[in-house]
């Protein structure tokens, strides 16, 4: 299978900085990266796929790069409603579709 | 508009076997590039990937699962089934049904049913 890791595991930040979290896989995915935004009692939100490809309706503050297995989310001004946890998930071809561990991000 | 709905019981005992359905409308899982998926969330704790179907009936599971997993669609139903046996209090999770279209990632979710396993 192919593992998934992110950090930090915790981000505290204020609104308006400027936040990164990373996502790297064991083996190459070939840009098959996706990310999510999740708040507590809901479903999983997608943000990204094919690792920096913006869902519509998600706002531009929002980005992805990367390649390989190195990947990262930028939120380049964080506001109070993207105090949520983060993950990431490879969806490459035949294998498992893993999930990263989870980063949340709270108020400082 | 496409949407999904998990359904299933909201308590198993320890060794029964968990069945869960995913009712979906608004899209044919049998058009091209079409994967719905099972994911689910113990509480408090992080996603966990279980096992997706594809449009052309190509089936994949967790290989730590594997052996309790089974997956399967019915197209004339717009319905996919998950069965998970021998039910343990740890597989107690809010479980999700999700879609994927073409080379997007699951962009669309239902709003998941809650599992519990006790005796």
């Amino acid at each position: 299978d192919i593992q998934m890791t992110q950090s930090p595991s915790t981000l505290s930040a204020s609104v308006g900085d400027r936040v990164t979290i990373t996502c790297r896989a064991s083996q190459s995915i070939n840009g098959w990266l996706a990310w999510y935004q999740q708040k507590p009692g809901k479903a999983p939100k997608l943000l990204i796929s094919r690792a920096s490809s913006l869902e519509n309706g998600v706002p531009s503050r929002f980005s992805g790069s990367g390649s390989g297995t190195e990947f990262t989310l930028t939120i380049s001004y964080l506001q109070p409603d993207d105090f949520a946890t983060y993950y990431c998930q490879q969806y490459y071809s035949y294998y498992p579709f893993t999930f990263g561990p989870g980063t949340k991000v709270d108020i400082k | 508009q496409v949407t999904l709905r998990e359904s299933g019981p909201a308590l198993v005992k320890p060794t029964q076997t968990l069945t869960l359905t995913c009712t979906f409308s608004g899209v044919s899982l049998s058009t091209i590039g079409m994967c719905l998926t099972w994911v689910r969330q113990p509480p408090g704790k992080a996603l966990e990937w279980l096992a997706r179907i594809d449009w052309d009936d190509g089936k994949y599971y967790s290989t730590s699962l594997r052996t309790r997993l089974t997956i399967s669609k019915d197209t004339s139903k717009n319905q996919v089934v998950l069965s998970v046996t021998n039910m343990d209090p740890v597989d107690t999770a809010m479980y999700y049904c999700a879609l994927r279209t073409g080379i997007r990632a699951f962009g669309i979710w239902g709003q998941g049913t809650m599992v519990t396993v006790s005796s």
